[in-house]
């Protein structure tokens, strides 16, 4: 089974609709993170969360928000969808206690549409 | 935002050539992370480099952290056709608080 797991892995929607992805994760890690992926522009961090209590903006945090449930999942939405959000969104995780060894582990990914 | 200078941004080989990419910055990084993504998935681990100087390799990939703490590279020798794909570098910056910067990525294509 899947380390990071991402549903839906694809999704088609209309603008002006909310959205919301979903990321679980197995490998006990504390921290998960939200990217965005689009052509030529690499991946851009959207949000991140230490903890289930911490929650931190990224670099292109605007039109969306996110939930940290529980220690292993961390869902993004979309509240009013719009088409210049059609990208590949990525949900990763990383582990505070490997302390300077941190990195990050991905999910397979969701690719959104939005018409 | 700080951004990552990743080249070549494509390469188009022929099956056993050696490849070469590199990152560059003008900060200095305490990380530096190698990425492979394939089509339709997310990227995947392939090095990760602690110290300057540092030299790791995995398998064909060899991969430094520059001396300068502003660089890295990615050698991969003997290259196969399940080479291909996109490579990233992501570097963790000092005191960015564990957050990675990627680069843009270098797209690999490898002719049988």
């Amino acid at each position: 089974d899947a380390d990071v797991t991402q549903t839906p892995r694809n999704r088609i929607t209309k603008t002006g609709k909310r959205i919301m992805l979903e990321c679980s994760q197995t490998k006990g890690h504390d921290r998960m993170y939200w990217y965005r992926q689009d052509p030529g522009l690499g991946l851009r961090l959207i949000y991140y969360s230490f903890d289930v209590k911490d929650i931190n903006k990224g670099e292109i945090s605007d039109g969306y928000s996110v939930s940290r449930q529980a220690q292993a999942k961390f869902s993004l939405s979309l509240e009013s969808a719009i088409p210049n959000q059609t990208a590949l969104y990525f949900c990763a995780t990383s582990d505070s206690l490997a302390g300077a060894l941190d990195t990050q582990y991905f999910g397979p990914g969701t690719r959104l549409t939005v018409l | 935002g700080q951004q990552l200078n990743q080249s070549p941004q494509s390469m188009f080989i022929q099956e056993g050539e050696d490849v070469s990419m590199n990152c560059t910055s003008s900060s200095i990084f305490n990380t530096w992370l190698w990425y492979k993504q394939d089509p339709g998935e997310g990227p995947v681990l392939l090095i990760a480099l602690y110290k300057a100087g540092e030299l790791t390799s995995n398998g064909r990939l060899t991969a430094q952290f520059g001396i300068t703490r502003k660089d890295s590279f990615l050698n991969i020798s003997a290259s196969i056709p399940s080479d291909v794909g996109i490579y990233f570098c992501a570097g963790q910056l000092r005191g960015s608080n564990y957050k990675l910067t990627f680069g843009k990525g270098t797209l690999l294509t490898v002719n049988p």
